[in-house]
């Protein structure tokens, strides 16, 4: 079993709609909860991250992490075709390492 | 601010030659730079980790005598691959973990923007 879990996708909605992905884990040592965004080619951009339980918004973007079920959830509001991209979850105990979920790949249609 | 650069952006090379990847950290120290593979569609996986002035901690199946991990200062990490095969491609990434984070219970790590290796 992986430790992290994470639908590959792809994901495609149409724009304006709410996009809604998550992550299942494993490891309850983790405590810190962050996702990624990665556009083609290109290096993984921190979007959000959360410490232990509790949400978290920024702007158009809302993190919910529910320790009990070990499951991670981010939310893109009013999306945009520039949120086209594959959104990466990752989770650490707080000890620098970090395990990463395979990423979901959205596709938002004008 | 906290820019992580990686040369060269792509490299081809042939089987059998070693190949060197550079990661840089711009604007900030970092005492901690990890090195990641990604296949296409799939997750990253950590290679190692490298701390400047230190032997690098590689993970379970990478063979430290194929990846040559130095990290000389706090603004450069290089990552060699020797005697490269067509298996080696892939896309690799590296971040680096600011050396006076004021979030350090966190361990942010900035991510550059990969480098993409062909074997041919």
């Amino acid at each position: 079993q992986k430790e992290v879990e994470q639908d590959p996708g792809p994901l495609s909605v149409p724009e304006g709609a709410i996009v809604s992905l998550n992550c299942t884990y494993s490891n309850s040592a983790f405590q810190y909860f962050m996702w990624y965004r990665q556009y083609s080619r290109k290096g993984p951009e921190l979007l959000m991250y959360t410490y232990s339980s509790g949400n978290k918004e920024d702007g158009r973007f809302t993190a919910q992490v529910d320790k009990s079920s070990k499951y991670i959830s981010l939310f893109i509001r009013d999306s945009q075709p520039s949120d086209s991209a594959t959104y990466l979850c990752a989770m650490s105990d707080g000890w620098g390492k970090f395990q990463f979920g395979a990423g979901t790949q959205v596709v938002v249609t004008p | 601010g906290a820019v992580v650069s990686q040369h060269p952006s792509r490299v081809i090379c042939k089987s059998g030659t070693s190949v060197k990847i550079e990661c840089r950290s711009l604007d900030f120290q970092a005492t901690t730079m990890f090195w990641y593979r990604q296949f296409p569609k799939k997750s990253l996986m950590l290679m190692a980790t490298s701390n400047e002035g230190s032997k690098a901690t590689y993970e379970q199946g990478v063979e430290k005598d194929k990846f040559l991990i130095n990290h000389a200062s706090l603004t450069l990490s290089t990552l060699t691959v020797t005697s490269a095969h067509p298996e080696d491609s892939s896309f690799y990434i590296c971040s680096a973990r600011p050396r006076d984070s004021y979030r350090h219970i966190y361990n942010e790590q900035f991510f550059g923007p990969g480098t993409r290796l062909t074997v041919l």
